[in-house]
């Protein structure tokens, strides 16, 4: 059965430089949510998004934007990339009805150095 | 907001034990998750189980909704079972999800 999938797996980035990570949710979710995970940590909700519309916020600093095109994958932009922001990034989907429960992808892991 | 608690934080079991891994959440809530991140980073769904008792293979899980807490049980452990277990829960139809700190299982040989 097709996955959550995201690009790139890994990624080493520099202070003060930008990132973009992908997803692109199971075929036939309309709802994408964007997590951060630091080292040792639980994931942590970051921003949501149905029907490519902003459905939810969480605590994603003002540095990051992200959208939802219209063929439903999702993109997370990262700027001034800060020593901080190295973390697991993961993309979740579900139909937004959440009757199946959330599917998450294998994430991204950011480095910034 | 909710308060998702995971008890309890780390275990250390010999290959072949059985256990047992305790969610308690502070409000109702509409859907239930529990996940397992292998030591890659992946985060495996296990179960979703907002009510009621599902098992696969050597895991089962029970979630007693009245009372607000969920159990996950892992029978004769092996090795490939280390790692962390997150619950996981959504307090309103299709919104985020608010994990616990997760318990951290290693299964020794």
């Amino acid at each position: 059965a097709a996955g959550v999938i995201q690009s790139p797996r890994h990624l080493i980035k520099e202070k003060r430089e930008t990132a973009t990570l992908k997803c692109y949710p199971i075929p036939r979710h309309d709802t994408v949510y964007w997590y951060q995970q630091g080292p040792g940590q639980d994931p942590q909700f970051l921003i949501s998004f149905y029907e490519k519309m902003q459905s939810d916020k969480g605590s994603i600093p003002d540095r990051f934007s992200a959208q939802q095109f219209s063929d439903y994958h999702s993109e997370l932009n990262m700027s001034s990339l800060e020593l901080g922001d190295s973390a697991l990034y993961f993309c979740a989907s579900s139909n937004g009805q959440g009757v199946y429960g959330y599917t998450f992808g294998s994430g991204t892991r950011l480095t910034v150095v | 907001g909710i308060q998702v608690e995971q008890s309890p934080p780390d275990l250390i079991l010999q290959e072949g034990a059985n256990s047992t891994l305790r969610c308690n959440f502070s409000d109702s809530v509409n859907n239930l998750q529990w996940f397992h991140q292998n030591p890659w980073g992946q985060l495996i769904n296990l179960f979703y189980i907002p009510s009621g008792t599902k098992q696969n293979g050597r895991l089962s899980a029970t979630t007693v909704a009245t009372e607000r807490y969920s159990l996950l049980y892992i029978s004769s452990s092996q090795t490939t079972d280390s790692g962390v277990y997150f619950c996981a829960v959504e307090r309103n139809q299709g919104g985020k999800l608010i994990f616990g700190q997760g318990t951290e299982l290693s299964v020794k040989p």
